[in-house]
């Protein structure tokens, strides 16, 4: 069984720039998640797909999207980047229905 | 990895010992909460978890309290180890939330002296 991964594992950005974040789910996992973790804070949910569609979203602006694939891997993506973005981002899968999320390591983040 | 937590709150304890790590959680419509450790570079890691309608769960070494009349859980280590250092993490999810959203609490740092 495979765990969730991520990458890449640091990224280094210019504010106002885009940035796309990977994710690949648990092995039969078809729910996935993701969160914004910044230093010395607790992860903020930043939204939830299932079935490729969005069923949740945590209070993070439209510039924040996200994809989710048949094969339910996942993308996140931050257009307009600002300095407070800067943080490490963890994508979490599950079962839906299940509330235990098993995360990956995290992107760190960091924009200049 | 970059360290999580630099201005968390700190519980050291020394190898051997119990450890006691307390959360309070914010919405009494809560009815699932959840432990995770997070060492420094990784994501968080499944410890233990407790529905509302329990006020207690055992794990390996690991026991959840939950006390819904003041909203406080609890997470006790056993004979805590060197391993066992890290930021821990309680979260809630709110009941009836169709999906898996879950809020986290601030964390704590445990640190084990040898």
């Amino acid at each position: 069984e495979t765990g969730v991964t991520q990458s890449p594992t640091h990224l280094i950005k210019t504010r106002g720039q885009q940035v796309t974040l990977r994710c690949s789910s648990q092995s039969g996992h078809n729910t996935v998640s993701w969160y914004q973790q910044a230093l010395g804070q607790g992860p903020q949910f930043i939204f939830q797909y299932y079935r490729e569609e969005e069923n949740g979203r945590g209070n993070f602006p439209p510039r924040f999207s996200g994809l989710q694939f048949p094969n339910y891997s996942s993308e996140l993506n931050v257009n307009a980047l600002e300095l407070d973005d800067s943080a490490l981002y963890l994508c979490a899968s599950s079962l839906l229905g299940d509330e235990k999320l098993f995360f990956g390591s995290g992107t760190q983040l960091s924009v200049l | 990895g970059e360290s999580v937590g630099l201005h968390l709150p700190t519980l050291s304890v020394q190898e051997g010992d119990n450890s006691i790590i307390n959360c309070a959680y914010s919405n009494s419509a809560s009815d699932y909460f959840i432990w995770y450790k997070q060492e420094s570079g990784k994501g968080p890691q499944f410890i233990i978890d407790i529905r509302s309608n329990m006020d207690k769960r055992q794990g390996q070494r690991v026991t959840v309290l939950l006390n819904k009349t003041v909203k406080h859980l609890s997470l006790q280590i056993a004979a805590t180890q060197p391993g066992d250092s890290a930021v821990y993490f309680c979260a809630e999810k709110l009941g009836g939330n169709a999906g898996n959203m879950l809020t986290f609490g601030g964390g704590t740092r445990l640190m084990v002296k040898p």
